[in-house]
């Protein structure tokens, strides 16, 4: 089974409209983080936003939220007021373990977004 | 701050050539990770190091696929003989140890490898 679910297809956000990307996990680790990375057409790989397994609130981080519904096993990210900057892929991520030595992280397909002026 | 340098940016070489990727992690990171990324998925773990030495290099085609990274710093893939389904994305990022558990990985640009 795939550890990271994300299905929608290419996404369409009007400019300073919100707009969530969906992700689903599976994993039977209690200790766990969720991640979510921009990659714009340069290639490279930008942290946006992380959720703690054990963590009591959503995190935020600026524009950038994080539906976390540990029951659903689903981690959406949610992004308001959008720029055309943030056209890109965008790519959840999980790392199981937490309080052990391993840090690899596993990712999803992605999925690509494209604000509309 | 400096980020995580990646060379070269773009790559081409004919099937069986061998080709080397170059990757200086950010200053004082202990880990370094080599990921793949194939067009349209997200990247795979190749090979992590902690310091001088690979901890997990399960998912690192041993009979073409080599690294190292002497003295902990900077790192070097090598694939010999490369194949046509090597052409991805080649990216490297790194770490640095935390007590939190988060360890952030920072990327770097990648090397686009395409093989002919």
């Amino acid at each position: 089974a795939q550890k990271i679910t994300q299905t929608q297809p290419g996404m369409f956000v009007q400019e300073k409209e919100a707009v969530t990307l969906d992700c689903t996990y599976d994993t039977s680790d209690p200790s766990y983080g969720l991640f979510w990375y921009k990659q714009p057409s340069s290639g490279e790989m930008i942290f946006l936003i992380y959720q703690g397994s054990y963590d009591q609130q959503n995190a935020t981080e600026g524009r950038y939220s994080l539906n976390f519904q540990k029951a659903r096993k689903s981690a959406n990210l949610v992004i308001s007021a959008s720029q055309l900057g943030d056209s890109a892929m965008y790519f959840c991520a999980m790392r199981e373990d937490l309080t052990g030595a391993n840090s690899k992280l596993t990712f999803g397909k992605g999925i690509t977004l494209s604000v509309r002026p | 701050e400096a980020g995580v340098v990646q060379s070269p940016r773009y790559k081409i070489i004919e099937k069986k050539q061998p080709v080397a990727f170059w990757c200086n992690p950010i200053s004082g990171h202990n880990t370094l990770y080599w990921y793949r990324q194939n067009l349209g998925q997200g990247p795979e773990l190749l090979i992590r190091y902690e310091n001088e030495e690979a901890v997990d290099d399960s998912q690192l085609p041993k009979d073409r696929f080599s690294a190292e990274r002497l003295k902990g710093v900077d790192s070097t893939l090598k694939i010999q003989p490369a194949e046509l389904g090597d052409s991805a994305v080649y990216l490297c990022a790194s770490s640095l140890v935390a007590l939190a558990g988060v360890r952030e990985q920072f990327f770097g640009p990648g090397t686009r490898l395409t093989v002919l």
